[in-house]
């Protein structure tokens, strides 16, 4: 089955620690995405990227970080300067055509103590 | 300025009844798309429906439709005969600028639709 895998569904950290989650997508998409979920409120950009190699941040970039080494991942981590890493974090792909619909994996709750 | 707007925070609907999901955006570009997405509690993003601001017809998937009105800048989700598997949190999202290269999503805030037995 195609889809979006992201792991784990659940993350507890300790203040200033950097944490990664991962994000990987068999949907053979050349675009990707993280967005930030915080209760009560719609989705926020934070990265997104359109090839391997590439990416450009998205409205809320400052404290975390991404790579694309490989069409199918998209790791986010999140580094102990972003102030407040508590969220649900979702990580969506799509193809490059217009009107394409992007499509969302199960997301990771990350919690920091 | 928000660049969608939900006014409805909270929806309660009978079982079977139709509903009517707000939706209002603001944008400037003449060429951009808009999407309707379910999210259940699970936490997954549903894709539901997608309507062009150059398509003619208004949207329509299976028990969901999209009410297009490009003059009043509002793009309202009907869903008929609610099921009780309906209740879940609705998010409206736009993308401005319909090329190559920018497939950046902008969202609302969302309504939670409670469907009632």
């Amino acid at each position: 089955d195609g889809g979006i895998t992201q792991s784990p569904k659940y993350l507890f950290r300790k203040e200033g620690q950097n944490v990664t989650l991962s994000c990987e997508q068999n949907l053979n998409h050349d675009a990707m995405y993280w967005y930030r979920q915080d209760p009560g409120q719609g989705l926020r950009l934070i990265y997104y990227s359109q090839i391997v190699n590439d990416f450009q941040k998205g409205d809320i970039a400052e404290g975390y970080s991404v790579s694309r080494e490989k069409k199918e991942s998209f790791p986010l981590t999140v580094t102990s300067a972003q102030k407040n890493p508590t969220a649900f974090y979702l990580c969506a792909s799509s193809r490059k055509r217009t009107g394409n619909e992007q499509y969302f994996g199960p997301g990771t709750r990350l919690t920091v103590t | 300025a928000q660049k969608i707007t939900q006014t409805q925070p909270g929806m309660f609907v009978q079982e079977k009844e139709a509903v009517t999901l707000d939706c209002t955006y603001d944008t400037s570009d003449p060429s951009y798309g808009l999407f309707w997405y379910k999210q259940p509690s699970s936490g997954e993003m549903i894709f539901l429906i997608y309507q062009g601001s150059y398509d003619q017809q208004n949207a329509t998937e299976g028990r969901y439709s999209l009410n297009f009105q490009k003059a009043r800048k509002s793009a309202n989700l009907v869903i008929s005969a609610s099921q009780l598997g309906d209740s879940a949190m609705y998010f409206c999202a736009m993308r401005e600028g319909l090329y190559f290269g920018n497939e950046k999503l902008t969202f609302g805030t969302g309504t939670r639709l409670t469907i009632i037995p």
